[in-house]
């Protein structure tokens, strides 16, 4: 079992759709959850951290569920500009982070 | 969080030739990190580079075929050697501190 896994997609939405995406971890000491967006060829780049208490960053919630071991992000009024990959990023207790594989998310008109 | 630069951010090069991939970060950091993405896929560690000791690879990944420097806390790199057709990837370069920062990559293409 892939210590963090994600449905790589694709997710074809409209604009102005609400999308989620969900990740899975296998390590439950692990620490700290990220969600990362990446371009194509590009790096990736942190999009939001996620709190035990979720968050929400304009159009984007993340949450945390700890007993079930998964993060979930929320997408509200989808852009053509959120078409991207977005990574799950787990950090456990040696600094080195886990990565999923990454969503693909196309936004069309 | 580390601003961390880069480079060369691409290249073509000849099998069995290799490539030097270096990496600045604005701030010491006990650990860099080096991973490779291949098309469709996820980051894959490659090893974790200290100043003062040698890397730690991660299982797949050998010193011969990817030797790393870490001369100081805010320099190191990554050479791909030997290279062949499957070394064809991007390669990244991280540091320690979440939120993990990375280099802008270097998009490798062997042919």
């Amino acid at each position: 079992r892939k210590e963090v896994e994600q449905d790589p997609g694709p997710f074809n939405v409209p604009e102005g759709a609400t999308v989620a995406f969900n990740c899975t971890y296998s390590n439950s000491a692990s620490q700290s959850f990220f969600w990362y967006r990446q371009d194509c060829r590009k790096e990736p780049k942190l999009l939001m951290s996620v709190y035990s208490s979720g968050n929400e960053d304009g159009r984007f919630t993340a949450q945390l569920n700890r007993a079930s071991q998964y993060i979930s992000l929320l997408i509200r009024d989808s852009k053509l500009s959120d078409s991207a990959t977005y990574l799950c990023v787990v950090g456990g207790e040696s600094y080195i982070p886990t990565f999923g594989r990454g969503t693909s998310l196309i936004v069309h008109p | 969080s580390a601003v961390i630069s880069q480079k060369p951010s691409r290249d073509i090069c000849q099998r069995g030739t290799s490539l030097t991939i270096q990496c600045q970060v604005d701030s010491q950091v006990t650990m860099m990190f080096w991973y490779r993405q291949q098309p469709g896929q996820s980051l894959t560690l490659i090893a974790t580079a200290n100043q003062g000791s040698e890397a730690t690879y991660e299982s797949g990944f050998v010193i011969d075929k990817f030797p790393i420097s870490r001369p100081n806390l805010t320099f190191s790199t990554l050479t791909v050697s030997n290279m062949s057709p499957e070394d064809s990837s991007i390669y990244l370069c991280s540091v320690e501190t979440a939120p993990y920062t990375f280099g802008s990559g270097t998009r490798l293409t062997v042919v």
